[in-house]
């Protein structure tokens, strides 16, 4: 099936300071979606993109979903101690199915 | 509240001894499905549901049975769990239809263990 690369595994990055994470696929996706899991929790919807090219915000995260549709990037911009979780990047080819696939996980800490 | 409730949230058990991982959602989604989380893999799908009485195999569908019997529960079956089988399950579930943008909710997860 088809592979997502994310990176990068794992992030120790100071308060305050912006973020950068991008996940790369073998093959095209029509979705991409950024989900956060906190500890202890299920993962939640950040960002869905639907076109190549989109950008999005969602507060001061950033997604775009890239012009070859085989890759996209989540910022977050001045983080804050309640970004602490593992971002997800998660493609999907056929809409009619809702397969989703994920990436591994970026481990994001921030420290103050 | 729009939820995706999992149940036990925590399990530990022995290799052979069949059990059920229960899930139910109260917004009346049509798509249903199970993950499974292991360290560095991410989620991997299990089985998904489009419907009732509508079950298909995911990515690493071997030791797992489902049942979509009515629309809201989707329960996960290990007819005789093995150690490879101990993971983090999550159950997600989402509208469907041309029109449904694929926005999948994720109950908060099952842990289990299996010795």
């Amino acid at each position: 099936g088809q592979q997502l690369n994310q990176s990068p595994q794992s992030m120790f990055i100071q308060e305050g300071e912006d973020v950068s994470m991008n996940c790369t696929s073998s093959s095209i996706f029509n979705t991409w979606l950024w989900y956060k899991q906190d500890p202890g929790e299920g993962p939640v919807l950040l960002i869905a993109l639907y076109k190549a090219g989109e950008l999005t915000s969602n507060g001061r995260l950033t997604a775009q979903f890239g012009t070859t549709r085989k890759d996209s990037f989540l910022n977050i911009s001045a983080s804050i101690p309640s970004d602490v979780g593992i971002y997800f990047c998660a493609g999907q080819l056929d809409g009619s199915a809702r397969q989703l696939t994920f990436g591994s996980g970026t481990q994001l800490t921030v420290l103050p | 509240e729009a939820q995706v409730t999992q149940n036990p949230r925590y399990l530990i058990t022995v290799t052979g001894k069949k059990l059920t991982v229960t899930c139910s959602q109260n917004m009346n989604h049509e798509y249903m499905s199970w993950y499974r989380q292991d360290p560095g893999l991410g989620l991997r799908q299990i089985y998904y549901s489009m419907n009732v009485e509508v079950t298909d195999k995911g990515d690493v569908p071997e030791g797992y049975k489902v049942s979509r019997k009515e629309k809201r529960n989707f329960p996960l079956i290990l007819e005789s769990p093995s150690p490879n089988q101990t993971s983090l399950y999550f159950c997600a579930s989402s509208r469907f239809g041309a029109l449904a943008k694929n926005i999948q909710y994720f109950g908060a997860g099952t842990r289990l263990s299996v010795l």
